[in-house]
């Protein structure tokens, strides 16, 4: 397998422009992960799904920002509109999730997405 | 979410032995210590994972303390490649069932290896 691939590698965008970043996870996975990177805050955990479901997006900043995951091979973050503060490096991972007992697989990151609004 | 803390760097020299220490007081009895490391321009990459034993594998090895409330990242022989930010990791289950669970990444300790 490829591992988890991410699109565009960078993107550079004028304020207020759409901006959609893509993942395709680990086949077979079936939870998906979209973390946000920068120097003042780290790596945050935007959002993340669960056999395509959106379980927790506390994360996601602002309305703004959207995820879709409309099938298992695919997901998408969607900024509308971008502003310069959302530049940053997005990751996505993916990782499989045993519905039974307490075993955790490890995750696996794609190489982000490198973003910049200006 | 339970927390950990980490030194914020450490240093080491090339093929000695590096321990990075991670505390987690407030881990719940069924937590996973997960550690991935991030190399400079890269994502994270998962390193090891346990719950109450000593874990060992090609990469590293993870010795948890009997409590629980800390645990020892143990790289053998550090080499320059090796330098990454390592980050401690508790495994949360997430609110809405067993069968969910999110990484919460800290700020980690920057580990640098000199040659």
């Amino acid at each position: 397998d490829a591992g988890v691939i991410q699109s565009p590698r960078h993107e550079v965008t004028e304020m207020g422009q759409e901006v959609t970043l893509r993942c395709k996870p680990i086949s077979g996975h079936n939870s998906l992960f979209w973390y946000r990177q920068t120097m003042m805050r780290g790596l945050e955990l935007l959002i993340y799904f669960n056999n395509n479901v959106p379980i927790d997006d506390s994360g996601m900043p602002e309305d703004r920002f959207s995820a879709k995951m409309p099938n298992a091979s695919f997901s998408t973050l969607k900024i509308q509109p971008s502003e310069p503060r959302d530049s940053a490096v997005y990751f996505c991972a993916s990782s499989f999730r045993r519905l039974i007992g307490l075993l955790n697989t490890e995750a696996f990151f794609g190489q982000g997405t490198r973003l910049t609004v200006v | 979410d339970a927390k950990t803390t980490q030194p914020n760097s450490m240093e080491s020299n090339e093929e000695e032995p590096v321990h990075l220490p991670c505390n987690h007081s407030t881990i719940s009895g069924t937590d996973y210590i997960h550690w991935y490391r991030q190399l400079p321009s890269q994502g994270p990459e998962y390193v090891i994972h346990g719950l109450t034993s000593n874990v060992n594998n090609r990469m590293a090895s993870l010795a948890i303390a009997e409590d629980r409330k800390s645990s020892t990242l143990i790289l053998h022989r550090a080499t320059l490649r090796d330098a990454a930010v390592y980050y401690c990791i508790l495994n949360t289950r997430g609110n809405s069932g067993g069968s969910n669970y999110k990484l919460t990444f800290g700020k980690g300790t920057l580990l640098t290896v000199n040659p």
